[in-house]
């Protein structure tokens, strides 16, 4: 059984850095064909994924944010670290870690993490 | 690339419901549908177009030829209301592309 949790603050100042952990259970990063990821979603809008990193240490960035984010795993210890700097109150939402499976020609996220609701405020 | 769905469907229960995701030539790309209900984490419906995870009912089908993707439920029921999203893999730029979800209501 995959799970995945996250966890970090609740409430982050604007300008600030927000750190974000993924502890997850029933895979791991070095099996081939497997990533996490991290996807977010502001109050009303859309899923918005925003960094994903794979079995083979490729990484990837949403293109608006590339600047600001940064993901590391720790294969040994089953977690993935999002780090985004400068933060906004644009930037309050649920962020969710997800676990991601490649099939046929494309990756797909196959588990999602509770989430944790982080709201920028001053 | 771009996955174009509509804001919003509504249907009664026991019939079906069907939620389009549009893009261009998307019948050449694997389309995978989540269902996202409030305070809860997504789920994934289906896969490679028409593939249902474990645990997901027979009521959840897809179909997705030329430009449109389709996930159709039937049956509905009260429990299927929920935010609905498409995603494919851009391969050009290598990373997932959402749609921008349906929210089903279940009259």
């Amino acid at each position: 059984q995959i799970t995945l949790k996250e966890s970090g603050p609740t409430l982050v100042r604007p300008t600030q850095t927000l750190t974000l952990t993924c502890s997850f259970s029933g895979f791991s990063l070095s099996t081939s064909s497997v990533g996490v990821g991290w996807v977010r979603q502001p109050p009303g809008k859309a899923l918005e994924w925003l960094a994903l990193v794979f079995w083979d240490d490729r990484y990837r960035y949403r293109t608006s944010l590339r600047n600001r984010l940064t993901i590391k795993k720790d294969t040994s210890r089953n977690q993935v670290a999002l780090t985004m700097t400068n933060m906004d109150p644009m930037d309050s939402a649920t962020y969710y870690c997800t676990h991601l499976l490649w099939y046929g020609e494309s990756y797909y996220f196959n588990s999602w993490g509770q989430g944790t609701l982080v709201t920028v405020s001053s | 690339y771009v996955l174009t769905q509509p804001p919003s469907e509504s249907v009664a229960p026991g019939k079906t419901a069907t939620i389009t995701c549009g893009g261009n030539n998307i019948g050449s790309e694997s389309v995978h549908w989540y269902q996202h209900k409030p305070g809860r984490a997504p789920v994934l419906v289906l896969y490679y177009d028409t593939d249902r995870p474990s645990g997901i009912p027979q009521r959840f089908s897809g179909s997705n030829s030329g430009n449109t993707a389709t996930l159709t439920i039937s049956r509905v029921e009260a429990g299927d209301e929920a935010d609905y999203y498409c995603q494919v893999w851009d391969t050009g730029s290598d990373h997932p592309v959402f749609g921008g979800g349906t929210k089903l209501t279940v009259l």
